[in-house]
């Protein structure tokens, strides 16, 4: 069965500086997508990043960037430049070509000290 | 942006009752899809749904869950008869196409109260 893991209950981080969030992950299947989503206070899931598995470059978007490592079913979120609004809930999620499911972690939630 | 939108944000109702949470996913989205997640649980996958009839369902979606379109722009999931385990933030998503190759876009919740 395919499971997502974040060990990661809490991280907190210094305005402006970069963090990193784990997530590993465990699958049979050769395709499939991983995700990064973002729940803020107002409670909305929002799509971060996404990486296809059959990429071997790491997806980016603006601050965010990731860090896919196949062989260890390993993907991990780093935001550099961290900002208040990054505060929030980041959750790891994973899902198969072949089926209509998302597979999620626990969460870690973001903690920014200004 | 467009906006996958859910009614209402809380809920609370007694152990017994029918509660219908609703959802208007996205406009040109044919892809639909309820998620839960318990307090201090991982969010959990129920049902997809697509051209009117349920795609994928869960373990968890037994006789108790039922999914509609009533219209072109709706879409519910109702729970017939509530019990305290189904207190959780039930989330409802759309997608324009095929899962999981197309993002799936998730509304703000609908957080249900069971007592």
């Amino acid at each position: 069965a395919q499971t997502v893991t974040q060990s990661q209950p809490e991280m907190s981080v210094q305005e402006a500086e970069t963090v990193t969030l784990s997530c590993t992950y465990d699958t049979s299947e050769s395709d499939y997508y991983l995700f990064w989503y973002k729940q803020p206070p107002s409670r909305q899931m929002i799509l971060v990043i996404r990486q296809e598995a059959y990429k071997q470059q790491n997806a980016t978007e603006n601050r965010f960037s990731v860090n896919f490592q196949k062989a260890a079913k390993s993907f991990s979120l780093k935001i550099s430049d961290s900002q208040l609004g990054d505060a929030a809930m980041y959750f790891c999620a994973y899902g198969a070509d072949s089926n209509y499911q998302l597979i999620w972690g626990a969460g870690t939630k973001l903690i920014i000290k200004p | 942006e467009p906006e996958v939108t859910q009614t209402p944000s809380h809920q609370v109702t007694q152990m017994g009752q029918e509660v219908i949470l609703r959802c208007v996913p996205i406009s040109n989205h044919l892809y639909f899809y309820w998620y839960r997640q318990i307090l201090g649980q991982k969010v959990e996958f129920l049902v997809s749904f697509y051209n009117n009839e349920i795609s994928e369902k869960s373990e968890i979606f037994d006789d108790q869950f039922s999914v509609e379109r009533p219209d072109g722009s709706n879409f519910t999931l109702k729970i017939r008869s509530t019990k305290l385990e189904d207190s959780a933030m039930y989330f409802c998503a759309s997608s324009e196409g095929e899962p999981i190759r197309n993002t799936i876009y998730f509304g703000e919740g609908s957080w249900l109260t069971v007592v």
